[in-house]
């Protein structure tokens, strides 16, 4: 079956490096996202993508990048990790404009 | 700017009492809306979505939604609640302008009492 993972599911990083999390889709979608889970702020648009070699800022990007080089993944890399950065991400794709988006399981990310 | 507010971050009810979520929208032009569904340690599922056909909605296990263009409210209900239905319920919104950027609400956390 067709499904959307992450990983890892959780990772412990310290203040400062670099982290990457992955995001692999074999649905063949074109959109793909990443958004940030913390309490009382629901999920946040960290960045998407609507193709291969297409990326773009949404509301909380300072501190991620994302490249698409293939259909199938959208890596998040965190370029210096900070406390601030600890959260649940999570990864989701759709097929088209306004179609439902599906949800990967989430990272659970710890900076110490 | 659009924005989603869930009234109650924690709603509880007993099993068999009748289940509403309440989620009001701000748009500067007529929107999508969606209703996903969190249990413990998952990604979200879509329950709902809204994207302008009839205003009452069905989704998975017996939840709805009705839009109301005139209080921009798109609440979440099903009569009888479940065990089961114990999880985490958010609300959000995309404008119809192709970007398909979803905006969060804040979540419901929904208990059900025996």
């Amino acid at each position: 079956d067709a499904e959307i993972t992450q990983s890892p599911r959780h990772k412990i990083t310290e203040t400062g490096r670099q982290v990457t999390l992955a995001c692999h889709q074999t649905w063949n979608h074109n959109n793909m996202f990443w958004y940030r889970q913390d309490l009382g702020h629901g999920l946040r648009l960290i960045h998407y993508s609507y193709g291969v070699q297409d990326t773009n800022k949404g509301e909380v990007s300072d501190g991620y990048s994302v490249s698409r080089s293939n259909t199938e993944d959208l890596p998040l890399t965190l370029e210096s990790a900070a406390s601030s950065q600890t959260s649940v991400y999570f990864c989701a794709s759709s097929v088209g404009s306004q179609e439902t988006q599906y949800f990967g399981p989430g990272t659970r990310l710890l900076v110490l | 700017a659009q924005s989603v507010t869930q009234l109650g971050s924690h709603v509880s009810v007993s099993e068999g009492a009748l289940v509403l979520l309440r989620c009001n929208y701000s748009s500067s032009v007529p929107p999508y809306l969606f209703w996903y569904v969190q249990y413990p340690n998952q990604g979200l599922q879509l329950l709902l979505k809204y994207t302008s056909a009839a205003t009452l909605v069905k989704g998975i296990n017996g939840f709805e939604a009705e839009f109301k263009k005139s209080e921009t409210s798109f609440h979440l209900t099903k009569p009888s609640a479940h065990m089961s239905d114990a999880a985490e319920y958010f609300c959000a919104v995309s404008d119809r302008k192709g970007a398909q950027k979803l905006v969060f609400g804040q979540g419901t956390r929904l208990t059900i009492n025996p």
